[in-house]
């Protein structure tokens, strides 16, 4: 099976613009989150689907980030418009979500930097 | 609420030594407890993952974790370390019911020396 695809794996943007971040999860799996990771904050979950609804939304993220589950296999992530402070890794992953199958897999990660 | 603890930001062993990286969660019922390991410029890795039965749980590379409910923990153990075993490990806890939002903890960087 595939793993975690993310695109694209590296990002930079100017302060006001509009940047999308992709995510393909693997294939059958049924949750899909997305993180923000930052050497000061860790990991931090921005959103989370299950079955493409929204489980939850992190609530310090909602007014500029938006993440959006299309089809069960494509996610976007939106953020906009964009803050220097939002430079950091963005982490996509899915699970099967039951049982034994509760491990997350993650994808690579996309390196935004604002300037 | 869930919560992760790893007490430990930065470890340093030599290699050939053994591992112990604690971690304390926080949860009402059993979860399920993972760790995973984040080598640099990549996403997380699954090591292993506790969900039932034996407490005791072998992982990928030699790792082990051992769940204590009585104490809340799930540390992660290595006999002998090697220098590609540096790297960021994270411990994470998910409920077995309900919203299946994970937590992880802050994440332990292990620094392993000749």
């Amino acid at each position: 099976d595939a793993g975690v695809t993310q695109t694209p794996r590296h990002e930079v943007a100017e302060k006001g613009q509009t940047i999308i971040l992709k995510c393909e999860p693997v294939s059958g799996h049924n949750d899909l989150f997305w993180y923000r990771q930052t050497k000061i904050q860790g990991l931090e979950l921005l959103s989370y689907f299950r079955s493409k609804s929204l489980m939850e939304d992190g609530g310090a993220f909602k007014d500029r980030f938006k993440a959006e589950m299309l089809n069960s296999s494509f996610s976007t992530l939106k953020i906009q418009p964009t803050e220097p402070k939002d430079s950091a890794v963005y982490l996509c992953a899915s699970s099967r979500g039951l049982g034994e199958g509760a491990e997350q897999f993650f994808g690579p990660g996309t390196r935004l930097t604002v300037l | 609420a869930q919560s992760v603890t790893q007490p430990d930001a930065r470890v340093t062993v030599s290699e050939g030594a053994s591992l112990q990286l604690r971690c304390k969660y926080s949860y009402s019922g059993t979860p399920y407890l993972f760790w995973y390991v984040q080598y640099p410029r990549q996403g997380l890795q699954l090591l292993l993952k506790y969900y039932s039965g034996d407490p005791v749980v072998q992982g990928v590379n030699g790792f082990e974790a051992e769940f204590i409910k009585s104490n809340s923990s799930f540390h992660l153990r290595k006999a002998s370390v090697h220098w590609s075993d540096s790297a960021v490990y994270f411990c994470a806890v998910r409920r077995n019911t309900g919203n299946y939002k994970y937590v992880f903890g802050a994440g332990t960087r292990l620094k392993v020396i000749a």
